[in-house]
C-alpha cells in the first residue's frame, strides 16, 4: 500500500503564478480531503468529497482557492493567483465511507512558499 | 461551529515518566468522535487513538490512554512510560462522524518535549 501521494513535496513560486497541487487516494478510499496547517491558524479543513463529489467547502479561504476531482485517484487543488499569505504545508487525506476503516489517512504533505 | 482547545501549547516531561495532555471541545451534537494525532518534525500525520462518544469506555492504544468526560467535553491523552520517540506535535480532532464522511477539526496542538 502506498499511502497517500502528494506532488510536489515542495513548491516556491512567485505572488500572482499559479500554483496546482496534487494528490492521488488510498486506491479503494471514497473520502477525501484537503487541509492547510500555519502557524497562527493551525490545520484547517478546507474541502472534501464524498465519491467524487464535493461536499462541503466552506473552509476554501477565498475563490482563487479551487479544488476537482475528477476520479476516484486523483484530486487537484489548485490556487489562482498564488500571494505570499497562502504560504503553507497542505495536506491531503483520504478514508474510507465503508466503515471497515475509517481512520483518515495522511499525505506527507507540500510545503507551499510564495514569494 | 465545533471548536477544539487544547490549552498547553507546550509540555515537557522526563523519559519513563507519564503525562497528560488537554483538550476540551465544543458541540451540540449527542453523537460525534474524537481524535489525537501525531506530528513529528517529519510532520506526517499520524493517528494515536480514537474514541466513539456513544462508548463509555476510555479507549487504550499500549502506552496511550485518553480520559473521555463527555458532559465537560473534555478528552485528554495519558502516555505512559514515556519515550524519546513521542516528541511530537499533538492535535486533538473532532468529527461528527467517523473521519471517512467529515472533516476534522483540529486544535492548536500541544508541543510534546521529553527530557532525556
Amino acid at each position: 500500500d502506498a499511502g497517500v501521494i502528494q506532488s510536489p513535496r515542495h513548491e516556491v513560486t512567485e505572488m500572482g503564478q499559479e500554483v496546482t497541487l496534487r494528490c492521488k487516494p488510498i486506491s479503494g478510499h471514497n473520502s477525501l480531503f484537503w487541509y492547510r496547517q500555519t502557524m497562527m491558524r493551525g490545520l484547517e479543513l478546507l474541502i472534501y468529497f464524498n465519491n467524487n463529489v464535493p461536499i462541503d467547502d466552506s473552509g476554501m479561504p477565498e475563490d482563487r482557492f479551487s479544488a476537482k476531482m475528477p476520479n476516484a485517484s486523483f484530486s487537484t487543488l489548485k490556487i489562482q493567483p498564488s500571494e505570499p499569505r497562502d504560504s503553507a504545508v497542505y495536506f491531503c487525506a483520504s478514508s474510507s465511507l465503508a466503515g471497515i476503516s475509517y481512520e483518515q489517512y495522511f499525505g506527507p504533505g507540500t510545503r507551499l512558499t510564495v514569494t | 461551529a465545533q471548536t477544539v482547545t487544547q490549552s498547553q501549547p507546550e509540555m515537557s516531561v522526563q523519559e519513563a515518566e507519564t503525562v497528560t495532555l488537554s483538550c476540551t471541545y465544543d458541540t451540540s451534537e449527542s453523537d460525534y468522535y474524537l481524535f489525537w494525532y501525531k506530528q513529528p518534525p517529519s510532520r506526517q500525520m499520524i493517528l494515536v487513538i480514537r474514541q466513539e462518544a456513544y462508548k463509555q469506555q476510555n479507549a487504550t492504544e499500549n502506552r496511550f490512554s485518553v480520559n473521555f468526560q463527555k458532559a465537560a467535553k473534555s478528552f485528554s491523552l495519558k502516555i505512559s512510560d514515556s519515550q524519546l520517540g513521542d516528541a511530537a506535535m499533538y492535535f486533538c480532532a473532532y468529527a461528527m462522524s467517523m473521519g471517512g464522511a467529515d472533516g476534522l477539526t483540529f486544535g492548536k496542538g500541544t508541543h510534546l518535549i521529553i527530557q532525556p
